[in-house]
């Protein structure tokens, strides 16, 4: 099983949907999550963090399920410029320093 | 003046060129990073940088060398790569090496076209 493992999507979507995708992690001892999200040849840009009791900025959710190793990103009402690559990255400690591990994102499509 | 620059944005070189990646950060972070980005891979750590010490360096080619003169400053030098080296190159700074993916900051990247 992948470290983290996303759906490649692409997702298309119409405008003012909603949509949510999911990312699995295989180790249990992963501590941080966070939500990623990357423009077509752009550097991938903090969208969210992911905490243990879920947490919603504006438009966007995420949650995390610690039983079932996997978080999640709910985008409410969407809009054009929310199209674009999310990665889902995992924080997992390891001796002296942590791993990072990123998954290989999910494309995501709005459509007019 | 953004947080992290890379130059130059893109490069075409040949197998036998040298050539390299400049990334500066202005930021005050103590921690740099080269990350790989290849088409439909994720992201790839290669050298991780922490007070100018090379603290990881994850089985990268010898054909890839960092270097880092300062806790600003960060380049990566590249000699007779293959056409499968063709990647975005991302650099990345944070306060410190570990942990806390949220306060990296990534820089514009290099694509880089190995022909």
């Amino acid at each position: 099983r992948k470290e983290v493992e996303q759906d490649p999507g692409p997702f298309n979507v119409p405008e003012g949907a909603t949509v949510a995708f999911n990312c699995t992690y295989s180790n249990s001892a992963s501590q941080s999550f966070f939500w990623y999200r990357q423009d077509c040849r752009k550097e991938p840009k903090l969208l969210m963090s992911v905490y243990s009791s879920g947490n919603e900025d504006g438009r966007f959710t995420a949650q995390l399920n610690r039983a079932s190793q996997y978080i999640s990103l709910l985008i409410r009402d969407s809009k054009l410029s929310d199209s674009a690559t999310y990665l889902c990255v995992v924080n997992i400690p390891s001796g002296r320093d942590d791993k990072i591990i990123f998954g290989k994102g999910t494309r995501l499509h709005i459509l007019p | 003046e953004t947080g992290v620059t890379q130059t130059p944005r893109h490069l075409v070189m040949g197998m036998t060129n040298k050539k390299s990646l400049k990334c500066e950060q202005h930021l005050g972070h103590n921690a740099m990073y080269w990350y790989k980005q290849s088409a439909k891979k994720p992201l790839e750590l290669m050298f991780v940088y922490s007070l100018e010490e090379r603290v990881e360096n994850n089985s990268v080619p010898s054909r890839f060398s960092p270097e880092c003169p300062n806790s600003s400053h960060l380049f990566l030098h590249l000699h007779t790569l293959q056409p499968e080296d063709s990647a975005l190159y991302l650099c990345a700074s944070s306060q410190r090496a570990t942990g806390a993916i949220d306060g990296y900051t990534f820089g514009s990247g290099t694509r880089l076209t190995v022909v």
